[in-house]
């Protein structure tokens, strides 16, 4: 069954700290993976998309990487700010014509001053 | 450019009732998405149209239902309201770069910021 499990549920960091979230998925055939920041009450934003070929991505404070092998990813945020606090959500693409979408049911994070 | 636009925002209905929500892309886009959102749940794939046509298909009862017209906007249906339909309904919309009707290649998508449905 295809899965994506995200880890931990949820998260509280303080202000300027480092923080790393972990996205473990079965999808397969995999098409790409993506990591999105959705924040409350808002639609989901795209940070990442990356695709089997690519290791890492980074966007600002934020990188991606992807361990095909592995079938693991994560997002490291770097020098959290309090606009970081958000649920991050890693959804993988499998080439398939029904449900291409697997989403995983996000990290909760808060960044504390 | 105007993002993706979803109305209404917020939707109180009573069980058995039928309700429409619209969605119009970001201009140019041709694929529109749509996903329900709930805390147990999380985020699930509801349908996708391209071009006025429903391309794929989640696994939801036949009570959900969409089109596209040609101007890209979207609807989306859902009829005898249960409940565990309330939710916040996400629309995504994209410009595909290719593939086929069977196995599409996805570009980044652009959510709106959802219809909040209550059902009571």
């Amino acid at each position: 069954k295809n899965q994506v499990e995200q880890s931990p549920q949820s998260l509280i960091i303080l202000e300027g700290k480092n923080c790393t979230l972990q996205c473990n998925y079965t999808v397969s055939p995999f098409s790409n993976l993506r990591w999105y920041k959705q924040d409350t009450g808002r639609g989901p934003v795209s940070l990442t998309i990356m695709t089997f070929s690519e290791n890492t991505k980074s966007n600002g404070r934020y990188t991606a990487t992807l361990d095909a092998d592995t079938k693991q990813s994560s997002l490291h945020i770097t020098a959290s700010q309090l606009s970081d606090s958000a649920s991050y959500i890693c959804v993988v693409t499998w080439n398939s014509g029904n449900t291409p979408l697997v989403f995983g049911k996000g990290t909760r994070l808060s960044v504390i001053a | 450019k105007a993002g993706v636009t979803q109305t209404p925002r917020y939707l109180i209905k009573t069980r058995g009732q039928q309700v429409t929500l619209s969605c119009s892309p970001i201009s140019g886009h041709r694929s529109v998405s749509w996903y329900q959102q709930t805390p147990g749940q999380g985020l699930q794939f509801l349908f996708e149209y391209f071009s006025e046509t429903q391309r794929n298909k989640g696994n939801f009862p036949g009570r959900f239902s969409g089109r596209q017209f040609s101007n890209s906007r979207s609807e989306m249906n859902v009829s005898t309201l249960e409940l565990g339909d309330s939710a916040l309904y996400l629309c995504a919309s994209s410009f595909p770069k290719g593939g086929t009707i069977r196995l599409p290649s996805y570009n980044e998508q652009f959510f709106g910021p959802g219809t909040r449905l209550t059902v009571l």
